[in-house]
């Protein structure tokens, strides 16, 4: 099983600053990684598929980069509405598998 | 707009069965292979099963396999989960996913989820 290992678990930043959130995965899985964000008491919602396509209604401040093994999301300008958990998944191989998740708090 | 509705979840014992529909609208099904994705109270999320379009290939978690069976009815635009010998483990939000693109395992959308409790 592929184990994607996200950091820092909790990222404490204010609204208009940058956030780069890391996934690491204990094997390469090319560019088969997606990014999710989940509020309370929603579903999860896709944010970027193949490492670095933002999915439909996505705003451009969402970008996605990596190949391989390390994949990093980036959110250039934090809105109030982008604290939230988000998670990183692969698709490269069975079973599917999910990153731990990290948290962005507001500071 | 695609729609994705689940039901089916509820409190059952340990050992007990329970069968989780998810009724799909605004889109061709039959094209869309589809998941369910489980969520424990104050976790993360982890993938269950995954069923191709027509049906004939499923995949399984390794801690449901054995135990859950995941179908579709095309018919009826419907998606299923069959959970038996459940454990407390299994407690978790269900939710049922559809693929962004025909066979890609890119969750898009995905439902509200249903509530299963196993708990004596």
């Amino acid at each position: 099983e592929i184990v994607l290992t996200q950091s820092p678990a909790t990222l404490s930043l204010s609204p208009g600053e940058r956030a780069t959130l890391s996934c690491r995965a204990s094997q390469s899985v090319g560019s088969y990684l997606a990014w999710y964000q989940q509020k309370p008491g929603q579903a999860p919602r896709l944010l970027i598929y193949d490492a670095s396509n933002r999915a439909t209604g996505i705003p451009a401040r969402f970008s996605g980069s990596g190949s391989g093994t390390d994949f990093t999301l980036t959110i250039s300008s934090l809105e109030p509405e982008d604290f939230a958990v988000y998670y990183c998944q692969q698709r490269s191989d069975w079973p599917l598998t999910f990153g731990q998740g990290t948290r962005l708090e507001i500071k | 707009e695609v729609q994705l509705l689940e039901s089916g979840g509820g409190l059952v014992q340990p050992g007990g069965s329970l069968r989780l529909s998810c009724a799909a609208s605004g889109f061709t099904f039959i094209n869309y292979a589809m998941s369910w994705v489980r969520q424990a109270p104050g976790r993360g999320l982890e993938w269950v099963s995954g069923i191709s379009g027509s049906g004939d290939r499923t995949y399984y978690a390794d801690s449901v396999k054995g135990r859950f069976t995941m179908s579709r009815d095309n018919s009826k635009n419907t998606l299923y989960l069959q959970m038996n010998s459940l454990r407390a483990e299994d407690t978790a939000v269900y939710y049922c996913a559809k693929a962004l693109e025909l066979s890609s395992y890119w969750f898009d959308p995905w439902g509200q989820g249903t509530l299963v409790t196993v708990s004596s």
